[in-house]
């Protein structure tokens, strides 16, 4: 059972285009994070918001927990920053185990 | 900045072999995590462990352990490897309970 569900699967933009990346959740969550990982990379932690809105330069994350669901928005997209973005939660069990989702896949093109 | 720190980088073994990969962490955090992210990348959890509580994702074969000598490092030990087990073994730490995770670079494990 895939507790969390991310989408787009894939995305490819244009440079300076805006993305919008979403992940649910089938149960009650009380953190989320989004990661960002290259090809062979380290996994990077981009934002945790377990509720409401949160920015961190072009990235901004808002949660509704209620909803069972969080988003990712980065603004003014760069080559940089293509790569897989991965969403994970925890399912209110003891020591914050992650769940992650399958991730979106982002292109960014010139 | 690194402050998730794994060795080796890389892993290759036979299988039935024993491996042992080693995490520390910098942060002063209370609870570390080892995931596991397979061929196709998909992270899964495979133990959270502080000084007071481990605990052990159902799915995880006994030939897997966690090895802790204190709160800044957990190293994971593998028996007897098998062939499904090559991947790449991510090493995390956190404040207990409800905190961002910051992850190492990775071991990489293939077994033959």
């Amino acid at each position: 059972e895939q507790q969390v569900q991310q989408s787009p699967a894939s995305l490819v933009l244009q440079e300076a285009e805006n993305a919008e990346l979403q992940c649910s959740f089938s149960i009650f969550t009380n953190q989320v994070q989004w990661f960002y990982q290259r090809p062979g990379g380290r996994l990077v932690s981009l934002l945790y918001n377990p509720s409401g809105t949160k920015q961190s330069g072009r990235l901004t994350s808002t949660t509704v927990i209620k909803e069972r669901r969080s988003s990712l928005h980065i603004s003014s997209s760069q080559i940089t920053d293509s790569g897989t973005y991965l969403c994970a939660m925890d399912r209110g069990s003891a020591l914050g185990r992650l769940h992650f989702g399958a991730g979106t896949q982002l292109i960014v093109i010139p | 900045e690194t402050a998730v720190f794994q060795t080796p980088n890389y892993h290759v073994t036979q299988v039935g072999n024993e491996v042992s990969f080693n995490c520390k962490q910098t942060l002063g955090h209370d609870t570390m995590y080892w995931y596991k992210q397979d061929s196709k990348k998909l992270l899964k959890i495979m133990f959270s462990y502080n000084n007071k509580q481990l605990i052990v994702n159902e799915t995880v074969p006994r030939r897997f352990s966690p090895q802790s000598s204190d709160k800044a490092h957990l190293n994971l030990r593998i028996k007897s490897v098998e062939p499904e087990d090559s991947a790449v073994y991510l090493c995390a730490s956190s404040y207990w309970p409800l905190y961002e995770q910051y992850f190492g670079p990775g071991t990489r494990l293939t077994v033959l």
